[in-house]
């Protein structure tokens, strides 16, 4: 069973940036799309965006362009969300998610989710 | 981008009935590319249902999923008690993928 292993929590302050990281444990993210989904405290769940890793092409949503990136290395299966310009209202849990690809389904494995607190 | 409603917001309900949850996008969903989550509290989410109807790894066939291009449905037929949880709808047909605003499932 893969799994889907995060780095550790983080306090970061306004204005700074964060990078998480998302490394598949006994595999690799080759057929699979990796997408970020955050979740801020007692809300629901809001998709980020999502990377193909064997053609690096990334999708991201409007409300996050030009804040957010998202890169993967190939080689050690390990993907990273990297978010700048860090405010108060991005304090969440961030997840990493994968899918196969090319299929039909849909985000079936799943990492544990790394808090990210912003706080001056 | 495709907006996501959900309903009800809570479903109270008892072990042994039957749930139905719904989701409906503000446009057609391509390909019928619509999921169902479940979400316990301290959890990350599990997949339930993909592509509309098709049953994720492991859920047992109480659970059951239907609908196309803008109405969607999420059928439990007999609650169990590890049933009761957050149940989220995700579109991902269309970028940006979006995700509904989820619906609670109460004892």
């Amino acid at each position: 069973q893969v799994q889907l292993v995060q780095s550790g929590a983080e306090v970061k302050k306004p204005g700074s940036s964060v990078k998480v990281s998302c490394t598949a444990s006994g595999g690799t993210f080759t057929g699979y799309t990796l997408t970020w989904v955050r979740q801020a405290p007692g809300q629901g769940l809001e998709w980020m965006g999502r990377i193909i890793p064997i053609f690096g092409t990334t999708n991201y949503a409007q409300k996050f362009q030009g804040r957010v990136t998202i890169t993967a290395d190939k080689s050690t299966g390990t993907a990273y969300l990297e978010l700048s310009s860090l405010k108060s209202e991005d304090t969440a849990v961030y997840y990493c998610a994968r899918a196969p690809y090319p299929s039909t389904k849909d985000l079936s494995d799943w990492g544990q989710g790394t808090l990210v607190t912003v706080s001056s | 981008e495709i907006v996501l409603t959900q309903s009800p917001g809570t479903l109270s309900l008892s072990p042994g009935e039957r749930a139905t949850l719904s989701c409906r996008a503000s446009q057609s969903v391509i390909s019928s590319y619509l999921a169902w989550y479940q979400q316990k509290p301290g959890q990350a989410p599990r997949l339930v249902i993909y592509a509309a109807s098709s049953r994720a790894t492991g859920i047992p066939d109480r659970f059951s999923g239907s609908g196309s291009g803008t109405d969607f449905t999420l059928t439990i037929s007999r609650l169990e008690p590890e049933d009761f949880a957050v149940y989220y709808c995700h579109q991902y047909g269309s970028s940006p993928k979006t995700f509904g605003q989820g619906t609670k499932v109460e004892i």
